[in-house]
């Protein structure tokens, strides 16, 4: 089973900063990876999949890279409506980074 | 508009096996490249996959949960079924049911139901 590991669990960001959450894989998974966000009490929401690619509807300051093992997902300036849960998947799903308001 | 609905208990007993129902609609299973799968929430933890089947009726499991989780569909009805047995406190969660799309091998969630808490107690 592959694992995925993301980093930060928590982060404490201000509205405007540029934030970046990382997903290592533990083998290669090429640009197989999603990224949802999660507020609480609800359903997550599809971001990016296919490592890179912009779910329609999502601003464009969110934005997807990586491949083989090593993943980010980037919020250029962040906005009050981001603070919020993030989690990549695989399969599996990461462990979850919390976005908290500085 | 894609929708999905989780039914099912809310309170189920230790041992019990849990039966959950996805009804969705806005989608065909028959389509190639569609699946329905389930996927849980402990409350104050992560997501966890479950199972999924593709409409093709290919069907995936969990690995630790495998022995203990069905999954079944019903293209007529826009059902999918998932059953888990022997159920214990640990597998109290939200329970979501969620629309996937295939690809080479890999799927990622399109679109979620609301969620539904399963707690598991005596």
């Amino acid at each position: 089973d592959i694992q995925m590991t993301q980093s930060p669990s928590t982060l404490s960001a201000s509205v405007g900063d540029r934030v970046t959450i990382t997903c290592r894989a533990s083998q290669s998974i090429s640009s197989w990876l999603a990224w949802y966000q999660q507020k609480p009490g609800k359903a997550p929401k599809l971001l990016i999949y296919k490592a890179s690619s912009l779910e329609s509807g999502v601003p464009s300051r969110f934005s997807g890279s990586g491949s083989g093992t090593e993943f980010t997902l980037t919020i250029s300036s962040l906005q009050p409506d981001d603070f919020a849960t993030y989690y990549c998947q695989h399969q599996t799903f990461g462990q979850g980074t919390k976005v908290e308001i500085k | 508009q894609i929708t999905l609905k989780e039914s099912g208990p809310t309170l189920v007993k230790p041992t019990q096996t849990l039966t959950l129902t996805c009804t969705f609609s806005g989608f065909s299973l028959s389509t190639s490249g569609v699946g329905v799968g389930w996927i849980r929430q402990p409350p104050g933890k992560a997501l966890e996959w479950l199972a999924l089947i593709y409409w093709n009726d290919d069907k995936r499991y969990s690995p630790s949960l495998k022995s203990r989780l069905t999954i079944t569909k019903d293209t007529s009805k826009n059902q999918v079924v998932l059953t888990m047995t022997n159920m214990d406190p640990v597998d109290t969660a939200t329970y979501y049911c969620a629309h996937l799309l295939y690809s080479s091998g890999w799927f990622f969630v399109l679109s979620w139901g609301q969620g539904a808490l399963v707690t598991v107690s005596s």
